[in-house]
């Protein structure tokens, strides 16, 4: 099983702010880094956050990550309504492989 | 502009062969490893395998992969392909390729290959 435990969906107002979950294991989030991804309708992937808690050039700061044990969290402040997506965590396991997490759908009421 | 190009929508056969392209630009291409990514109808992503295009007989693939599919690539023209020998239906998905930066993780997203099997 190369999936990291994320919940399925989430959703909050405009302006709240939401976090979503990661959870994996000693081999994979315990002792790598942690990446979360945006993917919008129809469209590829893009970086959101990368080494646990670094933001790419171009990220609004409204983003952030967090790391702690086997666990990790993505956090948007102020929610906009274009922010609702798609929203994947990612680590490399020490089997020699990359993990997704299942993805969690942002819904923007 | 750094980016990778990926080749265009395909529709095959169950048991047919297929090979999909990227082409990378506007980066040394030997300098990043090319992973590809499986995403199905309406689900996740799923990570397949990666290649390190500066020496491309190494690869890892994740053990859902493995054996079913090849990736190589040719630094000659910064093109790094994902193939099928024996297609099949549940093959039904988008492939994206993804440059993978030490720092940045997968950074770079081409965007995005279908692939239609169906009888």
């Amino acid at each position: 099983q190369s999936v990291l435990a994320q919940p399925p969906s989430t959703s909050g107002t405009p302006g709240q702010r939401v976090t979503i979950s990661c959870s994996g294991t000693n081999s994979n989030i315990g002792s790598n880094h942690v990446f979360w991804y945006q993917q919008l309708p129809g469209t590829a992937p893009k970086l959101l956050i990368y080494k646990n808690n670094q933001r790419p050039s171009g990220v609004p700061d409204r983003f952030s990550g967090s790391k702690s044990g086997t666990s990790a969290s993505l956090a948007i402040n102020g929610l906009r309504s274009d922010d609702e997506a798609d929203y994947y965590c990612a680590a490399w396991d020490d089997s020699l492989h990359w993990m997704f997490g299942g993805g969690t759908k942002l819904t923007v009421l | 502009e750094v980016q990778l190009v990926q080749s265009g929508p395909d529709v095959k056969k169950p048991g047919e062969s297929l090979r999909i392209s990227c082409k990378a630009s506007t980066y040394s291409f030997t300098l990043y490893w090319i992973n590809w990514v499986r995403q199905m109808p309406g689900k996740g992503l799923e990570w397949m395998g990666r290649i390190d295009p500066s020496d491309d007989s190494y690869t890892n693939y994740s053990p859902s992969f493995q054996g079913h599919v090849t990736i190589s690539a040719d630094k000659s023209i910064s093109t790094a392909y994902l193939q099928w020998s024996s297609l099949k239906a549940s093959d039904n998905a988008i492939y994206y390729c993804v440059r993978q930066s030490p720092l940045y993780g997968f950074d770079i997203w081409g965007q995005g290959t279908k692939v239609t099997v169906s009888s």
